[in-house]
């Protein structure tokens, strides 16, 4: 099956830095991969949409000068913090969609954990 | 605006015996639906997906029905196990915008 690594799995820094999370895509292409964030015993909230080769599209309320994100690749995605704060504390969860598979099947990564002391 | 959502926010049931897990649906002109299991700590996993065209869809030991009359979703679990305590989401995939809406997850807690 379609496979999404996510790393890392958890980051803990200090308020102030940057983080840069990636998202890969094993054994497909990924033109389209997705970016939520979850709360504690919330939902996941869908940040942005990236786009292999092009801009990301952003939710409503999303900063994209905060959430950097780049798909340079069609397996590879990277979402950065930028000036992580704590209130960036959360659960990121990146999904991809197969270039060539089922177009309303996302896959999953594990997530990463951000905590910013 | 448009929104998925949960009717009951835990569920406990018997180990062995049946779980059913709700959602309401509001946009109608959503044309698919997934079901989705999440471990503590771990990201969302596939369970089953069902498309607007259709009001039933049958796993392994899962069920997922649909009712687009009253825009209701539905999973059954059949004899669960320990294994299936997690939290479960309802998401909805509408084909105009590609994109997925999850609803407010349920945790499912299964007495041994």
């Amino acid at each position: 099956g379609a496979v999404v690594s996510q790393h890392p799995s958890r980051v803990i820094c200090k308020s102030g830095t940057s983080v840069k999370i990636e998202c890969r895509s094993l054994d497909f292409q990924a033109t389209t991969m997705f970016w939520y964030r979850q709360f504690p015993k919330q939902s996941l909230m869908l940040m942005a949409t990236s786009n292999e080769g092009s801009k990301a599209t952003y939710e409503q309320g999303v900063e994209k000068d905060k959430f950097l994100i780049n798909h340079a690749s069609l397996t590879l995605s990277t979402l950065t913090v930028t000036s992580a704060h704590p209130e960036d504390s959360s659960f990121y969860i990146c999904s991809a969609r197969d270039r060539y598979g089922v177009q309303n099947i996302q896959y999953f990564g594990a997530g990463t954990r951000l905590s910013v002391l | 605006g448009e929104s998925v959502g949960l009717h009951l926010p835990t569920l406990s049931v018997q180990e062995g015996d049946n779980s059913i897990i709700n959602c309401a649906y509001s946009n109608s002109a959503s044309d698919y639906f997934i079901w989705y299991k999440q471990e503590s700590g771990k990201g969302p996993q596939f369970i089953i997906d069902i498309r607007s065209n259709m009001d039933k869809r049958q796993g392994q030991r899962v069920t997922v029905l649909l009712n687009k009359t009253v825009k209701h979703l539905s999973l059954q679990i059949a004899a669960t196990q320990p294994g299936d305590s997690a939290v479960y989401f309802c998401a909805e995939f509408t084909g105009a915008n590609s994109k997925l809406t999850f609803g407010k997850g349920i945790t499912l807690s299964v007495r041994p």
